[in-house]
């Protein structure tokens, strides 16, 4: 069973176009995280959001976190081709367990 | 700063052989954790040290993994005898001690094959 489901699974776009990403679950989380990965390297964080509403923007890419937190979006505008990898939600949660819960990753391709 | 690093970046090995692989984590980073990508399913927690000790090991597998970090520093994984499931890229993590919202920096992975 797998606690944060992403959507969609793969995404093909042409360039300039706009495009969210969800991250869903039926589990609260002290803290969700966004990550990038390429191929052949680590995940790369993105941003982390922790109250429930908050938005947070990084350039074109806006992040938020669902007011029960238990789920989160990433809206990217005027996608570019720079922008494809791999994108990537963890939960996580607050005190001693460290550990991140993920999901399987949204497949992005921006075409030219 | 360096970053995580990993190696081998590759290891292609036969049911049955043991492998280790090694992480070293961001100098001064006190929290590393292992991670691990099967095909086709999502990054599973595998186990988390502060400094020299496993805080949480309740995502290794079974027996057949053992993970050390003497002194702190870097962290080895060792499979033996690796199984054809052990097969995927395996991820180590480091944070900093404190960290409020547990942000953690990613290693470039190895990538495990067992035939």
């Amino acid at each position: 069973t797998q606690l944060l489901e992403q959507s969609p699974q793969f995404l093909s776009i042409q360039e300039g176009e706009n495009l969210t990403v969800y991250c869903n679950s039926s589990s609260v989380f002290s803290s969700l995280q966004w990550y990038r990965q390429e191929p052949g390297e680590g995940p790369v964080l993105l941003v982390t959001v922790v109250t429930g509403g908050e938005v947070k923007k990084l350039k074109r890419l806006t992040f938020q976190f669902g007011d029960a937190r238990k789920d989160s979006s990433l809206h990217i505008t005027a996608a570019q081709p720079g922008d494809t990898g791999l994108y990537l939600c963890a939960g996580g949660y607050a005190g001693n367990n460290r550990k991140l819960i993920w999901g399987l990753g949204t497949s992005l391709a921006v075409n030219p | 700063e360096a970053g995580v690093t990993q190696f081998p970046s590759h290891s292609v090995i036969e049911k049955g052989q043991t492998v280790t692989l090694r992480c070293d984590p961001i100098s001064g980073h006190d929290n590393l954790y292992w991670y691990r990508r099967v095909m086709g399913k999502e990054i599973k927690f595998l186990l988390h040290f502060v400094k020299e000790s496993k805080q949480d090991e309740s995502g290794m597998p079974n027996n057949r993994f053992l993970a050390e970090r003497t002194g702190g520093t870097y962290s080895t994984l060792k499979v033996q005898p690796a199984e054809l499931e052990d097969s995927g890229v395996y991820f180590c993590a480091s944070s900093q001690a404190g960290s409020s919202y547990n942000e953690q920096f990613f290693g470039p992975g190895t990538r495990l094959t067992v035939l």
